[in-house]
């Protein structure tokens, strides 16, 4: 059964400061890795979305990184805005044949609040 | 905007009233999925489609729940005989399939937030 941790729960910075927020898994045999944004009593965005073989996605100011032997994932956050304040979760689908059914365990968040 | 669309957007009922909700994915993805959301928690995955075939139930479901996706488009969420512990996020998310550029990245809709009374 695949286990996903974040850490920090949660985070509070000034503006204008680079951030890393963590996700850890327990099952290393993922199809892929991706990082949704969620702001209050909203559906989920997708930010990136790293698959197997590699080993980091950019978009923006964003920078994710994928270490499947240590279980580890990180998404850097460069030159934070206060309209980055939301909760980012991470979430992996595990691999079946070769496949996946897209079955994403996730993680509970992290809590982002930049302040101006 | 050809995203994932859900409605109701929110709806209030009280305990024992049967709900439904509906789901319209994104026009090319033939899979689709339900996710349930309580405060503070992430996602937990309750139903997979691919096409009109549901091919995989969450433990979480239980058997007040039923999933429907008939013509492989839009799927619907039923909750009968409902209860407070029901009260949640229902979040409904599509996919391509897990070959191409982009693979099994999931898209969300906004969610639909049921309250029970």
């Amino acid at each position: 059964k695949q286990e996903v941790t974040q850490i920090p729960a949660a985070l509070s910075v000034p503006e204008g400061e680079n951030l890393v927020l963590n996700c850890s898994f327990t099952d290393s045999a993922i199809y892929n890795l991706q990082w949704f944004r969620q702001d209050p009593g909203k559906g989920l965005t997708s930010l990136l979305l790293i698959q197997s073989s590699q080993r980091e996605q950019t978009s923006g100011r964003l920078n994710a990184s994928l270490d499947k032997s240590s279980g580890r994932s990180t998404l850097y956050i460069a030159a934070s805005q206060p309209g980055d304040s939301a909760t980012y979760l991470c979430a992996a689908p595990l691999l079946f044949g070769g496949t996946s059914y897209g079955k994403l365990t996730f993680g509970q968040g992290t809590i982002l609040t930049v302040h101006p | 905007d050809t995203g994932v669309s859900q409605n109701p957007r929110h709806k209030i009922t009280k305990r024992g009233q049967n709900v439904t909700f509906r789901c319209d994915p994104i026009s090319e993805h033939n899979r689709l999925y339900w996710y349930r959301q309580t405060l503070g928690q992430g996602p937990e995955f309750l139903t997979y489609f691919q096409n009109e075939a549901q091919l995989e139930k969450s433990r979480l479901l239980s058997d007040r729940f039923s999933a429907e996706r008939p013509k492989g488009s839009f799927s619907t969420l039923e909750i009968q005989r409902t209860e407070q512990g029901d009260s949640a996020m229902y979040l409904c998310a599509s996919s391509l399939g897990p070959t191409g550029q982009g693979a099994g990245e999931l898209f969300f809709g906004e969610g639909s937030r049921l309250t029970v009374l």
